[in-house]
């Protein structure tokens, strides 16, 4: 049973481009999470995506970012127009169902903005 | 959800048991208490979560006192793989919002 998988791992991107983050959840999990992780910072709420539907961006920064999760395929975090602050590790989670509050990571991606 | 307050940091010996306390003297009757780890740069992995009775699995045990306060994780046998940061997270469950809101948490130090 494959757990949660995210890639790229490392993604490298100049100031300025887009960077888009793929999240498989684990097989049967339809409720999604972003998280970021800034340097030498905790992990902080981005989104809490279900398919098709945004429940909660209430950590979303208000401009670049935005994310998706559609009826098939992977959920997508996409940072338009890079900067040198978007720089961390990105996880996704995901959960079988709501109000558990078991949500099972995957490895992460690490974003460099050169 | 209530706050949580845990050491910053920890040491315990290979082999031995490792107790990480967390304090959550804010805790509402529905609020459950949550222990995840970060094993540096992966991801978050879930340990443990309760109410009220303490709770064993393969990974751990989580001892909450009577009135809530108050919990204890306990690794019962530490290995130098469990050096990591500890999170005790208090949420409700159901209803209310799925996030996770991750503190500073306790970096535990497992040494040979």
């Amino acid at each position: 049973n494959a757990g949660v998988m995210q890639n790229p791992r490392h993604l490298v991107r100049r100031r300025g481009q887009e960077a888009r983050l793929r999240c498989s959840p684990m097989k049967g999990h339809s409720h999604v999470y972003w998280y970021r992780q800034l340097p030498e910072e905790g992990l902080k709420f981005m989104v809490y995506l279900q398919k098709e539907n945004i429940i909660d961006e209430s950590g979303m920064p208000k401009e670049r970012f935005s994310a998706e999760f559609p009826k098939e395929g992977p959920s997508i975090l996409r940072i338009q127009q890079v900067v040198r602050g978007d720089s961390a590790a990105y996880f996704c989670a995901s959960s079988p169902f709501t109000g558990r509050g078991e949500q099972y990571f995957g490895p992460g991606t690490r974003l460099t903005v050169t | 959800d209530a706050k949580t307050t845990q050491p910053t940091s920890m040491d315990c010996a290979e082999g031995r048991a490792a107790n990480l306390p967390c304090n959550h003297s804010t805790i509402s009757g529905n609020e459950y208490v949550y222990w995840y780890r970060q094993i540096h740069s992966q991801g978050p992995q879930y340990i443990i979560h309760g109410l009220k009775n303490n709770e064993t699995n393969e990974m751990a045990s989580l001892i909450i006192t009577e009135d809530r306060k108050s919990s204890t994780l306990i690794l019962p046998h530490a290995t130098l793989r469990d050096t990591a940061v500890y999170y005790c997270i208090v949420r409700t469950p159901q209803g209310g919002s799925e996030k996770l809101v991750f503190g500073k948490g306790t970096k535990l130090t497992v040494n040979p």
